[in-house]
């Protein structure tokens, strides 16, 4: 199983800051002949389900502001949001989708501070 | 309108079953999987299987094999979660989510349904 790992576990960032969120597969999501990590980014607030921010690692779903950008490549990974709003409030999980069973990162907690 | 929708929060007794629904609407139900994850209370999502919506390709996560058993309904564009064997630990809110083979993002989720597991 390919294990995710996110860093940190917590953060709190004050409004208008920038926010940064790691996150690290064990093994690489890139499928090279197709030139896409196949690693999905999630944002979850209380009482919802995930929702979809980012596929194919940086593909941005329509509607996503854009101040959440992302890099990395094959194992490494990064969601930024610039400049954090209060609306940001959520947990972000980072997911693989390159290789059954699917995992997701434990998830990072980003709070106001 | 393109959504999945779950049936209601259940109650069950250590030991019950328990099957769930997602039904897909707004959008060809034949050409997506449907994944099962699960939230226990405060903690992260946990994949437990997919199903592709014809049904002839179904692949559990290992934890729950033996445990779970997905089958879809074409005819309504439902597909069922059951698991067996109910302990505490399966206290969890239920999502679907939708993707189209498996190895693919989770575009569409539905809103989740709560089990409660309890003596």
């Amino acid at each position: 199983d390919i294990v995710m790992t996110q860093s940190p576990d917590s953060l709190a960032v004050s409004p208008g800051e920038r926010a940064t969120i790691n996150c690290k597969s064990s093994q690489s999501v890139l499928y090279t002949s197709q030139n896409k990590n196949y690693l999905a980014w999630f944002q979850q607030k209380p009482g919802q389900p995930p929702k979809l921010l980012f596929y194919w690692s940086s593909t941005r779903v329509s509607g996503v502001p854009d101040r959440f950008s992302v890099s990395g490549s094959g194992t490494d990974f990064t969601l930024t949001i610039s400049s954090l709003q209060a609306e940001d409030v959520a947990v972000y999980y980072c997911q693989q989708y390159y290789s059954l069973p699917i995992t997701f990162g434990q998830g990072t907690r980003l709070e106001i501070k | 309108q393109v959504q999945l929708v779950q049936s209601g929060a259940e109650e069950k007794k250590p030991g019950a079953s328990v099957k769930l629904s997602c039904k897909g609407s707004g959008y060809t139900f034949t050409t997506y999987y449907i994944n099962w994850v699960r939230q226990a209370p405060g903690q992260g999502l946990e994949w437990m299987g997919v199903i592709s919506p014809s049904g002839s390709r179904i692949t559990y996560a290992q934890k729950f094999q033996g445990r779970v058993t997905m089958t879809t309904d074409t005819s309504t564009g439902t597909v069922y979660m059951e698991m067996s064997g109910l302990r505490s630990e399966d206290t969890a809110v239920y999502y679907c989510a939708r993707d189209r083979y498996a190895e693919d993002y989770f575009d569409l989720w539905g809103q989740g349904t709560l089990v409660t597991v309890s003596s």
